[in-house]
């Protein structure tokens, strides 16, 4: 298995509270990658990073914020939780070419 | 934008059944193709992948062959054992940032002994 731990892999958390995701990883690969999984449709993905303190958005971007200080550590922030934030998130990382790897995911209910 | 359609599921098989999951796609330009593969309660495991046309990825029994001018990128196994049921992602990138990748919605195979 490639080396990505996510952080914490369960949370639940009031509406309106700010929430962080962990991902970090020991493949030292450059780009990693935030994604969420609802029913119904697939993965879409939210930032990515393509290096330290260099990201980008996605296609679902809105409300989330993130951030690379180190290649291994890519944090994942929603600033006032939703209930539509409700997801299974998962990181990725990848060395560029090739595919990706995918850490086991965070299950974040938002009640 | 780059898309990715996938044969609607759930698909039920018997143990040692041919397995067929469709996918095709639309994109610009020459993508890299992926099959993932996704146990319960786990994350996605890259399957097999194809990164120009007519290349065939295969792997653990499993093939797809890209097929450029159907804009296609089917899944097939041979003979499915009961392992083989999990969810399965049909996914496409460009060829230098492979973990930006449109995913097809998923197909849910079960396998029955």
């Amino acid at each position: 298995d490639a080396g990505i731990t996510q952080s914490p892999r369960h949370k639940v958390t009031e509406t309106g509270t700010p929430v962080t995701l962990r991902c970090h990883q020991t493949e030292n690969h450059r780009y990693m990658y935030w994604y969420r999984q609802d029913p119904g449709h697939g993965l879409r993905l939210i930032h990515y990073s393509y290096g330290v303190k260099d990201t980008d958005k996605g296609e679902v971007s809105d409300g989330y914020s993130v951030s690379r200080s180190k290649t291994e550590d890519f944090l994942l922030t929603l600033e006032s939780a939703t209930s539509s934030q409700t997801s299974v998130y998962f990181c990725a990382i990848s060395p560029g070419q090739g595919g990706a790897f995918f850490g086991q995911g965070t299950r974040l209910t938002v009640v | 934008g780059d898309s990715v359609t996938q044969m609607e599921g759930p698909v039920t098989l018997s143990e040692e059944a041919f397995l067929t999951i469709n996918c095709t796609y639309t994109a610009t330009g020459y993508p890299s193709l992926f099959w993932y593969v996704q146990y319960p309660g786990e994350g996605l495991q890259l399957l097999l992948k194809a990164t120009k046309a007519d290349d065939k990825g295969s792997n653990k029994g499993f093939e797809a062959t890209y097929r450029k001018e159907t804009t296609s990128f089917h899944l097939e196994k041979g003979s499915v054992q009961v392992s083989d049921s999990a969810v399965y992602f049909c996914a496409l990138s460009d060829n230098t940032n492979a973990g930006k990748s449109t995913f097809g919605d998923g197909t849910t195979l079960t396998v029955k002994p």
